[in-house]
């Protein structure tokens, strides 16, 4: 098993570009998140979804869009790329007998 | 809203010193507490957790207890290696499983 797999893992994109981070898990849960993590200032949730064809927002979800529509996909969109955005990107599904958030390593973005 | 509070600032200790990292919370009930740990250039990975009151989670040497009195959940290791330099995370889980991160701890150890 994989877990949680996220591409690119780096990326660099110019102030007004648009793009997708992709987020794959094969642990079968309904459950996933989207989080950006800033220099010290911990992970904050952009978006989350609680199954197939549901998602909502999260703390921070200005600037960003998704969609879910199969159990194992959760791709975030940034349809105009702003400075404010270079952060890291992490994708997360749930496991573990206590539903513990397991994460993927990783999306670093960088708008210039 | 629920929310995580950890101490200020990076933390630079001698291998084999004793380990210790705040963390305070505020939430309506009893949420499920965890510590995350981050190495150098990779994801989050989950170290201990505890989901009532007085539990007390434990894994590769850190623990750490749910108290509800103190609303705290802080981390504790009697003796660290170079190998535990990481940033810390606390956090608690609210509504639809969702994760309150505080603002991560980073731990330098020097050997």
């Amino acid at each position: 098993n994989a877990g949680v797999t996220q591409t690119p893992k780096f990326r660099i994109l110019k102030i007004g570009q648009s793009m997708t981070l992709q987020c794959t898990q094969d642990m079968n849960h309904n459950y996933m998140y989207w989080y950006r993590q800033d220099p010290g200032m911990g992970l904050k949730l952009i978006y989350y979804s609680v199954g197939a064809g549901i998602t909502d927002k999260g703390e921070v979800p200005n600037g960003y869009n998704v969609s879910r529509s199969t159990t194992e996909d959760f791709p975030l969109r940034l349809e105009l790329a702003a400075p404010s955005q270079t952060s890291v990107y992490f994708c997360a599904t749930l496991a573990g007998k206590y539903n513990e958030q397991f994460f993927g390593p990783g999306t670093r973005l960088t708008v210039l | 809203g629920d929310s995580v509070t950890q101490m200020e600032g990076p933390v630079t200790l001698s291998e084999e010193a004793f380990l210790t990292i705040n963390c305070t919370y505020t939430a309506t009930g009893y949420p499920s507490l965890f510590w995350y740990v981050q190495y150098p250039g990779e994801g989050l990975q989950l170290l201990l957790k505890a989901t009532k009151a007085d539990d007390k989670g434990s894994n590769k040497g850190f623990e750490a207890t749910y108290r509800k009195e103190t609303t705290s959940f802080h981390l504790e290791k009697g003796s660290v290696q170079v190998s535990d330099s990481a940033v810390y995370f606390c956090a608690l889980m609210y509504g639809n499983n969702r994760l309150a991160f505080g603002k991560g701890n980073q731990v330098v150890v020097i050997p």
